[in-house]
């Protein structure tokens, strides 16, 4: 069965700073890798997606993330952080099948100190 | 526009009582997902359809079911074998056409509690 690992339940970080929020997944054979945005009581925002192709995966927002097959990785990263980026952010993988479900990390919860 | 609607968006309830979560899209995606979310617990998968008049259980069914008569419906009860019922319940729809697949698309949730 698929899993995802987020190791930090928080994240602080300056404005104007770099940003990474991490992730590591588990699953047989080749992944399918998401990550999502969260704000207060509300549903969840789509920032981007690893199908297959170039490993650094640029989405919404300046987001982008990085594919790394030998390490199980695809971490989130944004060069230079806006207050506004203040979420929680969700990694999300299924298996390489349109027929299989979606697994969500626990989340981190990204704030931006102005 | 095309959504995800989920209704009502808070619901209060009676323990021992059922209670039915609304989720419409018209996006014309034929998967659709139920997942529930408590605090520092992420989002754990209820039930998922791939398509109409079929439905899989996810990690948390118990307590939990669903039907899926038509393409932009997935309503999900919520019964009283449901031991701790109060959360968020979150409403997705799949864009699987084209190239590989497709990310999910989310409603602005329910949010349930039990009195």
């Amino acid at each position: 069965a698929q899993s995802v690992a987020q190791p930090e339940d928080q994240v602080n970080v300056a404005e104007g700073n770099p940003l990474t929020v991490k992730c590591t997944y588990s699953v047989s054979g080749n992944p399918y890798l998401f990550w999502y945005v969260q704000y207060p009581n509300r549903g969840l925002q789509f920032l981007l997606k690893y199908i297959t192709g170039d490993n650094l995966v640029k989405g919404s927002y300046g987001f982008e993330a990085e594919f790394n097959k030998s390490q199980t990785s695809f971490h989130l990263k944004k060069p230079s952080a806006l207050v506004s980026d203040s979420a929680l952010y969700f990694c999300a993988v299924s298996r390489a099948n349109r027929d299989d479900k979606i697994i969500f990390g626990k989340g981190t919860r990204l704030h931006i100190l102005p | 526009d095309g959504g995800i609607t989920q209704s009502p968006k808070y619901l209060f309830r009676k323990e021992g009582q059922n209670v039915t979560l609304s989720c419409e899209q018209n996006l014309n995606h034929d998967a659709m997902y139920w997942y529930r979310q408590d605090p520092g617990q992420g989002l754990r998968l209820i039930y998922y359809s791939q398509i109409v008049n079929d439905f899989q259980k996810g990690d948390i069914a118990e307590g939990y079911s669903v039907s899926r008569e038509k393409k932009e419906s997935f309503p999900l009860t919520v019964t009283s074998a449901q031991k701790n019922p109060t959360a968020f319940y979150l409403c997705a729809s799949r864009d699987d056409r084209g190239e590989g697949t497709g990310e999910l698309f989310f409603g602005e949730g329910s949010r349930l509690t039990v009195l």
